[in-house]
């Protein structure tokens, strides 16, 4: 079975603050997809990355960075210098590859940054 | 915009009905996708399709159903509702593999 696991339900930072949103998985699979998604007020499910369990280097878009770590399963999400427009719900997400490919989701994270 | 379009995005219905929730996917892609979120049970998968045929399913109740047609687009039926599958409903779809799944705006479903 698959679990994620997104043990920060809610942040509270203020604009400009660094703020880093962990995610734990488990998975059997060797091979396995990571994402995250943002869910902003207004309700929709935007894409924001997806990672392979077989590339470990971190990436970085923008304010955004993402520390992928196979030892710790783990893939923790950076939002750097953080915006009131960056208040969201941030969902993590596996996607194993047996038995269909359908996203397993984390909790979820509700960020709040304030002015 | 996903390329993912969902209708209605709203509906409002009383228990005991049925109701169908309709999903186009993005062009190209053959794999279909629905979960539900509801605040207690979080997002949960309920089923997939490829190309028509049915490939997996989730926690989807029995009272809840699925299609693909040949033109791709899914339809989700939800029967004998109870106040308590009022909830977000998206669909997403995504080339079949290691494709990103690309979510539509969702419909959200009251049930009064």
């Amino acid at each position: 079975a698959q679990k994620v696991t997104q043990a920060q339900t809610e942040i509270s930072v203020v604009e400009k603050e660094d703020v880093t949103l962990d995610c734990v998985y488990e998975t059997r699979d060797t091979t396995y997809y990571l994402f995250w998604y943002k869910q902003p007020p207004s309700g929709e499910l935007v894409f924001l990355i997806r990672r392979n369990s077989f590339d470990e280097q971190n990436e970085i878009s923008g304010r955004y960075s993402w520390n992928f770590q196979k030892s710790t399963s783990s893939f923790n999400f950076t939002i750097t210098a953080s915006q009131v427009v960056d208040s969201a719900v941030y969902f993590c997400a596996l996607r194993g590859t047996n038995a269909g490919n359908m996203l397993t989701f984390g909790g979820g994270t509700r960020l709040m940054v304030k002015p | 915009d996903s390329g993912v379009t969902q209708t209605p995005k709203h509906l409002i219905t009383a228990t005991g009905q049925r109701v169908t929730l309709r999903c186009s996917p993005r062009s190209g892609d053959l794999s279909v996708y629905w979960y539900q979120q509801s605040l207690d049970q979080g997002l949960q998968f309920l089923i997939q399709y490829y190309n028509g045929e049915e490939r997996a399913k989730g926690n989807i109740l029995e009272r809840f159903s699925a299609q693909q047609f040949p033109d791709l687009h899914s339809e989700l039926n939800l029967s004998s509702l109870e106040l308590g599958d009022s909830a977000l409903y998206f669909c997403a779809s995504s080339v079949l593999g290691a494709g990103e799944a690309f979510f539509g705006q969702g419909t959200r479903l009251t049930v009064v």
